[in-house]
């Protein structure tokens, strides 16, 4: 079935530190991934998505890229900010034809950015 | 425009007891999903509405799980009678279209706590 794989957390950096957060996935055919947010006391929110090998979502200065070769969709910042600490979740939809519209969603990465 | 919403935000009750939680999806969007997140884990899909019918709820842990959606607007999630194991976040999201150019938006989430 399919899966998808973070690093766990909690992570903590300094303002401006480069940010990584490990992703890799088992599927079978083509799905698409995500990065979904959750800021304290607030919903899930879309951050950012790549429908096809070798794309790159971006959004807000994060950045991933599709890597179906690795199976990875690692999430990057170069510069982060105290406002980016919250918790970040890794997911993945199969493809068209291939079990409908669910998320997979990895356990989740605690990020806690300090001054 | 509005965005998904739950209520309640929290609920503790009682190992057997009953309780409901409520989501107001986007209006006009005909999907309608829950999913749970439980003691820090990763979030697992519970199931899926396509307006009123049940799509996919292959992800429901048992029978005393109930999911409503009348009329195709909000939806009930109805655990009875609650066991400790139900404890976590469920998570409501609506979305418009199914296939890749699909996003799936998300509610705050109702914590609860089976005690």
């Amino acid at each position: 079935g399919n899966s998808v794989t973070q690093m766990e957390g909690p992570v903590t950096l300094s303002e401006e530190a480069f940010l990584t957060i490990n992703c890799t996935y088992t599927a079978t055919g083509y799905p698409s991934l995500f990065w979904y947010v959750q800021y304290p006391g607030e919903g899930l929110q879309l951050l950012l998505k790549a429908t096809k090998a070798d794309d790159k979502g971006s959004n807000k200065g994060f950045e991933a890229t599709y890597r179906k070769e690795t199976t990875s969709f690692h999430l990057e910042k170069g510069s982060v900010q105290v406002s980016d600490s919250a918790v970040y979740f890794c997911a993945l939809r199969r493809g068209i034809g291939g079990g409908g519209n669910k998320l997979t969603f990895g356990t989740g990465t605690q990020l806690k950015v300090e001054l | 425009e509005a965005g998904v919403t739950q209520f309640p935000s929290h609920s503790v009750i009682e190992k057997g007891q009953t309780v409901t939680l409520r989501c107001d999806p986007i209006s006009g969007h005909d999907n309608l999903y829950w999913y749970r997140r439980v003691m820090g884990k990763e979030i697992k899909f519970l199931l899926h509405f396509v307006k009123e019918s049940k799509q996919d709820e292959s992800g429901m842990p048992n029978n005393r799980f109930l999911a409503e959606r009348t009329g195709g607007t909000y939806s009930t999630l109805k655990v009875q009678p609650a066991e400790l194991e139900d404890s976590g976040v469920y998570f409501c999201a609506s979305s418009q279209e199914r296939g890749r150019t699909d996003t799936q938006y998300f509610g705050p989430g109702t914590r609860l706590t089976v005690l």
